[in-house]
């Protein structure tokens, strides 16, 4: 069965420290994202990557870093976390190319990591 | 501007009944894809079902059914026959072919399935 693996379900980090989030696919895909997910705002795009060493930043990049060394592997860096960086973060990955109607290539999510900033 | 408007924070519906859940969206490009995924209390994102611009029919996948009504630039989904499991979060989301490979999500809809 293909997935899409994040390293952790549940994480509390303390103010300021350095946060890495582990996201890994193994299904070939080209595109991986990271997203947020807050109650009334659904899910925001922080960056998403296109191929190796490649990254875009998406709607909400501030306070985020990325790192893509290797196909299967997306990494979320939080540099110095705040309480505002508490939320649940979702990673996915999907296939390359837009079909018909602007593409049929939905994307495959990861179970999510709830981070906790005290 | 928002892309994708789901309108109701939350629902309930009898078990057995059909619910509808109400999506919107926003777009100049005429070439997108709508998609609907379900977010159980576990957490994982599931796919439903997927409608392109261009397709001639509304798109259906078991008890799931999406209205699309172009010209209002909304797509509804009907689950038919709810059951308890249903109970979940409803994301309706959009990607459009001049935003490369994004997704655009709504707020979500809470639908609560009563026995």
């Amino acid at each position: 069965d293909v997935k899409v693996t994040q390293s952790s379900r549940y994480l509390v980090k303390r103010t300021g420290e350095k946060v890495f989030l582990e996201c890994v696919q193994d299904m070939d895909h080209e595109n991986m994202f990271w997203y947020r997910q807050d109650p009334g705002l659904g899910l925001r795009l922080i960056y998403f990557s296109y191929d190796v060493k490649m990254k875009e930043k998406g709607d909400i990049p501030e306070g985020y870093s990325v790192s893509r060394e290797k196909k299967e592997r997306f990494s979320l860096i939080l540099e110095s976390a705040s309480t505002n960086q508490t939320s649940m973060y979702l990673c996915a990955s999907s296939q390359s190319g837009i079909g018909t109607g602007g593409g049929s290539y939905g994307y495959t999510f990861g179970s999510g990591t709830r981070l906790t900033v005290v | 501007a928002q892309k994708i408007t789901q309108t109701q924070p939350g629902m309930f519906v009898q078990e057995k009944e059909a619910v509808t859940l109400d999506c919107t969206y926003d777009t100049s490009d005429p070439s997108y894809g709508l998609f609907w995924y379900k977010q159980p209390s576990s957490g994982e994102m599931i796919f439903l079902i997927y409608q392109g611009s261009y397709d001639q029919q509304n798109a259906t996948e078991g008890r799931y059914s999406l209205n699309f009504q172009k010209a209002r630039k909304s797509a509804n989904l009907v689950i038919s026959a709810s059951q308890l499991g249903d109970s979940a979060m409803y994301f309706c989301a959009m990607r459009e072919n001049s935003n490369d490979y994004k997704l655009s999500f709504g707020a979500g809809t809470t639908v609560t399935v009563r026995a």
